[in-house]
Order: C-alpha cells, then sequence, then structure tokens
C-alpha cells in the first residue's frame, strides 16, 4: 500500500510569487492534515481536513496561506504571495477516523528567496 | 509559548548504550504522547505512543516512561545501534491522535559504532 506522497519534494521560488503543493494522502484515509518545520524549530500544526471539511484550522499563518481538499481525496496548499518567512519543510499526514496513527509524507522543502 | 520542550537538542551514543530523550508539557489536557522517528529524506514515522493511563510502556528496545504528576516523558532505546540514528521528535495530542500534535524541537541522536 503506497504511503502519503507529496509533491514536489523540494521548491524553490522567489519572495512574491505563488508556489502550490500537494497531498495524496493514503487511501482512505479520511483525516489530512498540514504540519510546517522551519529551520531549527518544531514541526507546527497548520490545518485538519475530515474529508474536504476543514476541522481546525487555527494554525495557518495568515491569510496568504490556503488549503484545499476538494472531493475528499488529495489536498493543496497554496502559498501567494511567497514571503521569505515561509521557507521551511511542509508535511502531509494522514489517517483513519477513529483511533488511527499520523502517517507523515516525506514533505516538501520550499525555500523562498 | 512553546507547549513542549525536549531535550537535549543532540545527543551521541555509543553502540549497545542507553539514549534517554526527555519532555516536558504544559498543557494538562494533552492525552496522547507519540514520539516519531524520521531518518533524512523521510517524513516522521511513529515510534511508540503512550496515553497517561499508564506510566511505561515498552516496544521492543524502545520504553516511553510517563509521569503525569511531573508532565515529563521520556523515551529510552536500550542497546542503542547505529541503524538507530535520526531525529526523534516527541509530541502530545488532545482528544487522542486523531487531532492536531504539538511537537517538540526535535533531537538528533547519533550512535557510534
Amino acid at each position: 500500500e503506497a504511503g502519503v506522497t507529496q509533491f514536489p519534494s523540494h521548491s524553490v521560488i522567489e519572495k512574491g510569487q505563488t508556489v502550490t503543493l500537494r497531498c495524496d494522502p493514503i487511501s482512505g484515509h479520511d483525516n489530512l492534515y498540514w504540519y510546517r518545520r522551519v529551520m531549527g524549530k518544531e514541526i507546527k500544526f497548520l490545518l485538519h481536513f475530515v474529508k474536504e471539511s476543514k476541522q481546525d484550522e487555527s494554525g495557518m499563518p495568515n491569510n496568504r496561506f490556503l488549503a484545499e481538499r476538494t472531493g475528499g481525496t488529495y489536498s493543496t496548499l497554496k502559498v501567494q504571495p511567497a514571503e521569505l518567512e515561509d521557507s521551511g519543510v511542509y508535511f502531509c499526514a494522514s489517517s483513519q477516523l477513529g483511533d488511527g496513527e499520523q502517517f507523515f509524507g516525506p514533505g516538501t522543502r520550499l525555500t523562498v528567496l | 509559548q512553546q507547549q513542549v520542550k525536549q531535550s537535549p537538542q543532540s545527543l551521541i551514543v555509543q553502540k549497545g548504550g542507553i539514549s534517554i530523550i526527555n519532555c516536558a508539557y504544559e498543557n494538562t489536557a494533552f492525552d496522547y504522547f507519540p514520539w516519531y522517528q524520521q531518518f533524512p529524506g523521510k517524513g516522521p514515522a511513529l515510534l511508540i505512543a503512550i496515553r497517561p493511563d499508564v506510566s511505561e510502556k515498552k516496544e521492543g528496545r524502545f520504553t516511553i516512561s510517563f509521569n503525569k504528576s511531573a508532565k515529563q516523558f521520556s523515551l529510552h532505546i536500550m542497546d542503542s545501534q547505529p541503524g538507530d540514528s535520526a531525529t526523534y521528535f516527541c509530541a502530545a495530542g488532545r482528544g487522542g491522535s486523531n487531532y492536531k500534535l504539538t511537537f517538540g524541537k526535535g533531537t538528533l541522536l547519533t550512535v557510534n559504532p
């Protein structure tokens, strides 16, 4: 069974540009989470989808970040316009409904120059 | 405000030794305490998790010790092996594993042969 996949693995953009990150959760996982790790800091929660609905978006830094999960399958996280402080590794995780382990993807390393 | 404090930041252990990583949390509402292991280029993977109704959980060479009154928990790796060299993250969650996790900053463990 395929794990959580993320695309791209690495993105380098200039300040002011737009970037869209994609996450494909494990098939059948209704919970989908986005986290971010800025260098040297802890992994921080961004938001949580249950199917296509946003369950908790308390960790989204500001309105430059937009997450979607159309149809309750894959999710995208768009940053527009990107700022220098957005650099970091963005992780996606998924889990089954109920008491399920969160499985993490390999992450997307975003570098904003 | 960091809700989960992890120490040490890095740790070097000889093969066969015991590795100990400590975490302390603030929020008494946390009821799920997982440890994640991350190898370079990979996402964090669940290693072992504990809930506050037990004081210790052991899986193979990995043991979590939990002290509810002190709001502390630790990971012990017995007979540490070079293959255990990785970054370890403690985390805490409310309402079980289906909600957002709050992570520590991570510990880079190096096990020398």
